[in-house]
């Protein structure tokens, strides 16, 4: 089943915490994105990778870093979360024709 | 700079009538627009798509409708059924890299 896979759904963290949100796809995509939705700011883009070892900001980089070492893998790290980072973060992956393929979301809390 | 708005939060619509969900960009570099449909607790799912090059993109219920000089979009959905409800995510992009995505639309049905 062709899909987009993240862990963990649901993440509870402190300030200052590293931690990384993992996303993989079994769909072969050259493009793949992390994106954040908050309420009345729909969806928002993090980062974004063209193709292995591309990656480029988004909309909203700051306090976030990726990866593409595999085409399949796009983690999203955070460093150092901060409570503004509370959010509700979904990993995207499409062919560059454009319909992109969704995970479930992961629903991030930072006290 | 929020370059694709959706200019109504909510809609509301009776079960079996026309919903016309709008959307409105200012980037005219645009080529390629894009639906999703998120139900809560997933992530959206691809609804429809439409070129520049077009002006209508028909799918069952759904259709869109692109106004290039107006820069401008519309997701029509008729007859309108319960299981539409959801939030609708207007997309677009250019030369099938990075998507920009208005706030969303909640639409809800009512039998």
């Amino acid at each position: 089943e062709a899909q987009v896979t993240q862990n963990p759904r649901y993440l509870i963290t402190v300030t200052g915490k590293k931690l990384t949100v993992t996303c993989s796809q079994n769909m072969n995509h050259e493009y793949m994105s992390w994106y954040r939705q908050d309420p009345g700011l729909g969806l928002r883009q993090i980062y974004y990778s063209m193709n292995v070892e591309v990656t480029d900001k988004g909309d909203v980089p700051e306090g976030y870093k990726v990866s593409r070492k595999e085409k399949r893998n796009f983690p999203l790290i955070l460093e150092s979360p901060s409570p503004n980072q509370t959010s509700l973060y979904f990993c995207a992956s499409k062919t560059l024709q454009g319909t992109q393929y969704f995970g479930p979301g992961t629903r991030l809390t930072v006290l | 700079d929020q370059q694709v708005k959706q200019n109504s939060p909510s809609l509301s619509v009776q079960e079996g009538r026309i919903s016309i969900l709008n959307c409105d960009y200012t980037n005219s570099m645009f080529d390629y627009f894009l639906w999703y449909k998120k139900y809560p607790a997933e992530g959206p799912t691809f609804l429809i798509s439409i070129s520049s090059i077009k002006d209508k993109n028909e799918d069952g219920r759904f259709t869109v409708f692109l106004n290039k000089s107006a820069k401008h979009l519309s997701l029509h959905i008729v007859p309108s059924q319960p299981g539409d409800s959801a939030v609708y995510f207007c997309a677009a992009q250019r030369d099938a890299g990075k998507s920009t995505f208005g706030d969303g639309t909640t639409l809800t049905v009512k039998p």
